[in-house]
C-alpha cells in the first residue's frame, strides 16, 4: 500500500520568509498529486494538483507556487510569507489502480509571525 | 458547480448512543462522494466513499453512509459511538464533471462524553 511523507511536521516561519514543503508517495507509481491548505475551522481548499512530472495546474492564485521534480515529489514553495499563509498544509495522491479516491499525508503545520 | 454543506458544526454525543452527520451536496450529475475523518494535528482518513451501484455504502471503524439522491444527501451514522470517535468529520463531492477533484465540506467536530 501507498505512503504519504510530509516535512516537516510543523514550521514556524517569519513574515517575508521563503518556503518549501515537500510531499512524498511510496508504494505507487505516476500518481495523481494535491497539495491542500486547512485554515483555522475551515475546510480544505485545494491548491494546486499535478498528474505527472512537470505539470502543474493552480486552483487558487496567491503567493505560492508547486512543483514535481520527480514522480513522486511534490513540492510547495513561496518566495515569500504573508501572515495569511498561516494554516495545515495537506498533500494527497491518488493511486494508479485506485483512480479518483485521493489519500492524505500527515499534513505540515505553517505558522508565519 | 459542485459543493458541499455540512449543517452540523459541531455534535456532542454520549459514548455508545448512535450518531449522524449530515451532508447535502450540490453537483450536476451523478457525484462522487467522500467521507474522511480528522483527529487533531493529523492527516484525513477516509472512511467510505460512494461511487455507483447500492446506495447504503459500508466504511471502516463501523460506519456508513447512504447516498440518497432525491435528497441531494450523503449521511455518515454510526450505531454505537466509542470515545476514540471524537474527531472532525469532513464529507467531500467529485466526480467526471469537475476532472475528478473534490469539494470539501466545512467539517463537522464530533465530541463524545463519557
Amino acid at each position: 500500500s501507498q505512503t504519504i511523507h510530509q516535512w516537516p511536521a510543523t514550521l514556524v516561519q517569519p513574515v517575508g520568509s521563503p518556503l518549501s514543503l515537500e510531499c512524498t508517495v511510496e508504494g505507487t507509481s505516476n500518481p495523481n498529486l494535491y497539495w491542500y491548505r486547512q485554515a483555522a475551522g475551515r475546510g480544505l481548499q485545494l491548491l494546486f494538483y499535478s498528474v505527472g512530472i512537470g505539470q502543474i495546474s493552480s486552483e487558487v492564485p496567491q503567493n505560492l507556487s508547486a512543483s514535481r521534480p520527480q514522480d513522486r515529489q511534490f513540492i510547495l514553495s513561496s518566495k515569500k510569507l504573508l501572515l495569511s499563509d498561516s494554516g495545515f498544509y495537506l498533500c494527497a495522491c491518488e493511486l494508479a489502480g485506485d483512480t479518483d479516491t485521493q489519500y492524505f499525508g500527515p499534513g505540515t503545520r505553517l505558522t508565519v509571525l | 458547480a459542485q459543493s458541499v454543506t455540512q449543517p452540523d458544526i459541531h455534535i456532542t454525543v454520549s459514548e455508545g448512543a448512535s450518531l449522524e452527520l449530515r451532508c447535502n451536496y450540490s453537483y450536476g450529475a451523478t457525484p462522487y462522494l467522500f467521507w474522511y475523518v480528522q483527529s487533531p494535528g493529523q492527516g484525513l482518513q477516509l472512511l467510505l466513499k460512494y461511487f455507483s451501484g447500492d446506495t447504503l455504502v459500508q466504511g471502516i471503524k463501523g460506519f456508513e453512509a447512504e447516498f440518497k439522491r432525491s435528497q441531494s444527501s450523503f449521511n455518515l451514522r454510526k450505531p454505537s459511538v466509542h470515545w476514540s470517535d471524537a474527531a472532525e468529520y469532513f464529507c467531500a463531492v467529485g466526480g467526471p464533471s469537475n476532472d475528478y477533484k473534490l469539494s470539501f465540506g466545512a467539517g463537522t467536530t464530533v465530541t463524545v462524553r463519557a
